[in-house]
């Protein structure tokens, strides 16, 4: 179990220009989440799957925002047209599905982010 | 609207004394929270929980309590070392899976 893996770690484009991320999960965990941080601002819900199916969209996950699951396995978040506010940190997260966690027990393992600057 | 609230956006203690992160939240249907921790340009760690049915939780140095009444928790790290100086997230969960998490609470420990 390697954890969960984001890619790139940072990704410095120029305003309008398409970025793509990539998440690769614990590989038992069904549900895969992602997150948008901002300084000084908790982590931000912007979608989340289970399995290949997404479940909810943000409504900050704007027309340009797409993500996507397609086995169920790996997840993609793409960004076309990146304008300056998109910078942020980029989080991925999963979970097994369905946790009844006793006290104690995790529910969200995250990935290290991948970190956007738009100039 | 922001269900998950911290309002201490930093808290400073000194080494061996007690940390008290405060949190609070709105919706009452949450049934599980969590306190992450994050240290710069890493992803947040899990550090500990609590499920609503339960008013305490401890585990080592770190102890969670819930007030349900006041929708109130609070984290308590004790003895605070140099180490715990970090941000730390208070997070819910909802029924249907999905986490929330407050903004934040900067920690320094000062030896």
């Amino acid at each position: 179990d390697t954890g969960v893996s984001q890619n790139p770690r940072h990704k410095i484009t120029k305003r309008g220009q398409n970025v793509t991320f990539r998440c690769d999960p614990i590989s038992e965990h069904n549900r895969l989440y992602w997150y948008r941080q901002t300084l000084g601002q908790g982590p931000e819900f912007l979608t989340y799957f289970q399995n290949e199916a997404q479940l909810e969209k943000s409504r900050l996950l704007s027309d340009r925002f797409s993500a996507e699951r397609p086995k169920g396995s790996f997840s993609t978040l793409e960004i076309q047209r990146t304008e300056q506010g998109d910078s942020a940190m980029y989080l991925c997260a999963s979970s097994p599905e369905g946790l009844t966690p006793s006290s104690g027990a995790n529910v969200l393992t995250f990935g290290a982010g991948s970190r956007l600057t738009v100039l | 609207d922001q269900q998950v609230k911290q309002n201490s956006p930093s808290l400073s203690v000194q080494e061996g004394r007690i940390s008290i992160l405060n949190c609070d939240y709105t919706n009452s249907m949450f049934d599980y929270f969590l306190w992450y921790k994050k240290y710069p340009a890493e992803g947040p760690t899990f550090l500990i929980s609590i499920s609503s049915i339960k008013d305490k939780n401890e585990d080592g140095r770190f102890t969670v309590f819930l007030n349900k009444s006041a929708k109130h928790l609070s984290l308590h790290i004790v003895p605070s070392q140099p180490g715990d100086s970090a941000v730390y997230f208070c997070a819910a969960r909802t029924s249907y899976d999905k986490v929330i998490f407050g903004p934040g609470t900067s920690l320094s420990v000062i030896p």
